[in-house]
């Protein structure tokens, strides 16, 4: 069936960049838009952003424009999310979930990846 | 674009609780909820208002109209405890994509 497996948690100092990878299988990669959501501790969801499927054009919340990066190896299935200059509170859990191709709901959602900033 | 939830709701096993989700003139756009349980993924229960993925239980439905879209679940369970969150896609807004704050439900 249709998954995604994230990689592993993450630990970072104050200024670094973490680079998430997000790995489909079970459907076809490039038919579907991969969106980015993150959830600080004890706190609710939060969107990110996306890429689309079609000619990997990107969207990013205001919140993140300048250090934020999404990035797709269609030949192997994978998304990628870079954060650059990274502080506190950006610690959290990162998602990564696949859109459907017929509405914008994400059905199919990565295990999530802890990262951790702390000096 | 903002969407409110109430932070808890509670229910009974057996009976029937309802989740809101309020925003401006939130009927003309389509709501999706999800569910997350603790230390887990969120999992999509419900799509565009009224559409249950496959492998959710008919006990979860959804409706929207005017400023309010409800999930509700009848004959809840225990193993519905979870937090819930609805989200739109709003293409007019400041970002394109809003979660509302989510909802705790417990089940007594």
């Amino acid at each position: 069936q249709a998954q995604l497996v994230q990689s592993g948690a993450e630990v970072k100092k104050p200024g670094a960049a973490v680079k998430i990878s997000c790995k489909a299988s079970g459907y076809t990669f490039t038919n579907h838009a991969m969106q980015w959501v993150r959830q600080a501790p004890g706190h609710g969801l939060e969107w990110m952003g996306w890429i689309n499927s079609v000619n990997d054009n990107t969207e990013y919340s205001r919140k993140f424009r300048g250090r934020l990066t999404f990035t797709r190896d269609t030949s192997a299935s994978i998304g990628y999310m870079e954060l650059n200059r990274l502080t506190s509170e950006d610690t959290a859990v990162y998602y990564c979930a696949r859109q459907r191709d017929d509405s914008d709901a994400f059905d199919i959602w990565g295990q999530g990846t802890m990262v951790t900033v702390s000096a | 674009y903002v969407l409110t939830q109430p932070p808890s709701v509670s229910a009974a096993p057996g009976q029937t609780a309802s989740i809101t989700c309020g925003g401006n003139d939130i009927g003309s756009k389509f709501v999706h909820w999800n569910q997350q349980k603790p230390g887990q993924a969120p999992v999509l229960v419900v799509y565009d208002n009224t559409a249950r993925p496959s492998g959710t239980p008919e006990r979860f439905s959804g409706s929207n109209s005017g400023n309010t879209a409800t999930l509700t679940i009848s004959r809840v369970e225990a193993g519905d405890e979870a937090d819930y969150y609805c989200q739109v896609w709003d293409s007019t807004g400041a970002e394109p994509v809003v979660f509302g704050g989510g909802t705790k439900l417990t089940v007594l």
